[in-house]
């Protein structure tokens, strides 16, 4: 069952353009991450953010964690041509067990044009 | 370093064939997991592994087998292979709950 899910679906901008993507959860997390899959890769892992913490940033990248609204955000500021990959945020919702899982959403197609 | 390798990279089998698709990471990692992705699906959970010798099922393990008899290697098999199991697996590994080091992926069809 998926646990998060991105909003929108796809997204196309210019460069130079910032690009907002959104990730909803239905229950409590200890974390939430943001990959990055570029096509035909792997994904690389972006950021983390904790479920006690509302903002993060990593160079371009700033993401924000509203628990209340069970909902996150990935900016991407001054995107790129190379910045055009899926993102996709995968929430952990601790230990089950023996391990923490990690469930991913369904992802956002970001294309970046010249 | 080469992080998490996956081999193969490609595979075409026909129903009820079977193949064991391997994962090795040199970070390591306690933990290793194998996933797979299906459009508009995301990735899921198939089966993942806590430690040498530990194995656990994850979201969809039916239809899979694994073993991690080395930290290191992680196997992920197919004993009769069926069209639902085409896919693009991908296999990971982390220290812990946080950061997934994911490896390349593997294009399995089965026809």
């Amino acid at each position: 069952s998926q646990q998060g899910e991105e909003d929108p679906q796809a997204l196309s901008i210019q460069e130079g353009e910032n690009a907002t993507m959104n990730c909803s959860y239905k229950t409590s997390i200890n974390n939430l991450q943001w990959y990055r899959q570029n096509s035909g890769r792997g994904l690389v892992h972006l950021i983390l953010i904790r479920s006690n913490e509302r903002e993060k940033h990593s160079g371009r990248l700033r993401v924000t964690l509203d628990t209340s609204k069970k909902s996150s955000s990935l900016l991407i500021t001054a995107s790129r041509a190379a910045d055009t990959a899926s993102y996709f945020c995968a929430t952990d919702g601790g230990y089950t067990g023996t391990a923490s899982k990690l469930t991913f959403g369904t992802g956002t197609r970001l294309q970046v044009t010249l | 370093n080469a992080g998490v390798t996956q081999t193969p990279k490609f595979r075409v089998l026909k129903t009820g064939q079977s193949m064991t698709l391997l994962c090795a990471q040199d970070m390591n990692h306690e933990y290793m997991y194998w996933y797979r992705q299906d459009p508009g699906m995301g990735l899921r959970l198939i089966h993942y592994s806590v430690g040498e010798g530990t194995t656990a099922k994850g979201e969809v393990p039916d239809g899979y087998n694994v073993s991690r008899l080395k930290k290191q290697n992680f196997l992920l098999g197919l004993e009769s292979a069926a069209p639902s199991q085409t896919s693009v697996y991908f296999c990971a590994s982390s220290y812990g709950p946080g950061e997934r080091f994911f490896g390349p992926g593997t294009r399995l069809t089965v026809l």
